[in-house]
């Protein structure tokens, strides 16, 4: 089934470290979406990469790096630098925007801090 | 500042009736309007868009308007169900403008309860 698929569905920081959550589809898709949702509040836009080799800061993009060294994958990676890491993150990719300006999201990854 | 606001945090139908969300917008840069249903501790899925072309969109229960001139649109869901119970987000692009295409502007989203 074609898709995007978001692990480890839970994630535990521990103080000072580093976490990377995984971002895979299958569905072609040129351009791919890190998003934060906090309680009560709607999507906050971390990076995004609209192409292979590529990416631009969101919004709130302190604390946080990507990667996007094939077109199916774009990591995160939440730092040490990122004070409030608690949260829900969404991946979502997107093909053409020309003709259908629509993300397609995975099923999240929460991380907490211990 | 908010560009997408969705003034009802929450709303409480009857099944069978008709829910209406609201969403409004202040940029008039914004051309291509989606909703998007969500579930607790699932990923957003997409439900009906709208081009700024258009002034109504249907598809089976679901109905997105759009007011251009008020900054307007809202979603009708005709009849309400059960299963519809869940946080709608409204969600605004530019496609045309600047250098960002295609990345989305969401509202806070409306919990929407559908009682029995």
């Amino acid at each position: 089934d074609g898709g995007i698929t978001q692990s480890p569905k839970y994630l535990f920081r521990k103080e000072g470290q580093n976490v990377t959550l995984s971002c895979e589809q299958n569905l072609n898709h040129d351009a791919m979406y890190w998003y934060r949702q906090d309680p009560g509040q709607g999507l906050r836009l971390i990076y995004y990469s609209q192409i292979v080799n590529d990416f631009q800061k969101g919004d709130i993009a302190e604390g946080y790096s990507v990667s996007r060294e094939k077109k199916e994958s774009f990591p995160l990676t939440v730092t040490s630098a990122q004070k409030n890491p608690t949260a829900f993150y969404l991946c979502a990719s997107m093909g053409s925007w020309t003709s259908e300006n629509i993300q397609y999201f995975g099923a999240g990854t929460r991380l907490s801090v211990l | 500042d908010q560009q997408v606001k969705q003034n009802s945090p929450s709303l409480s139908v009857q099944e069978g009736r008709i829910s209406i969300l609201n969403c409004d917008y202040t940029n008039s840069m914004f051309d291509y309007f989606l909703w998007y249903k969500k579930y607790p501790a699932e990923g957003p899925t997409f439900l009906i868009s709208i081009s700024s072309i258009k002034d109504k969109n249907e598809d089976g229960r679901f109905t997105v308007f759009l007011n251009k001139s008020a900054k307007h649109l809202s979603l009708h869901i005709v009849p309400s169900q059960p299963g519809d119970s869940a946080v709608y987000f409204c969600a605004a692009s530019a496609r045309w403008y600047g250098g960002s295409q295609g990345n989305l502007i969401f509202g806070k989203g409306t919990k929407l309860s559908v009682k029995p």
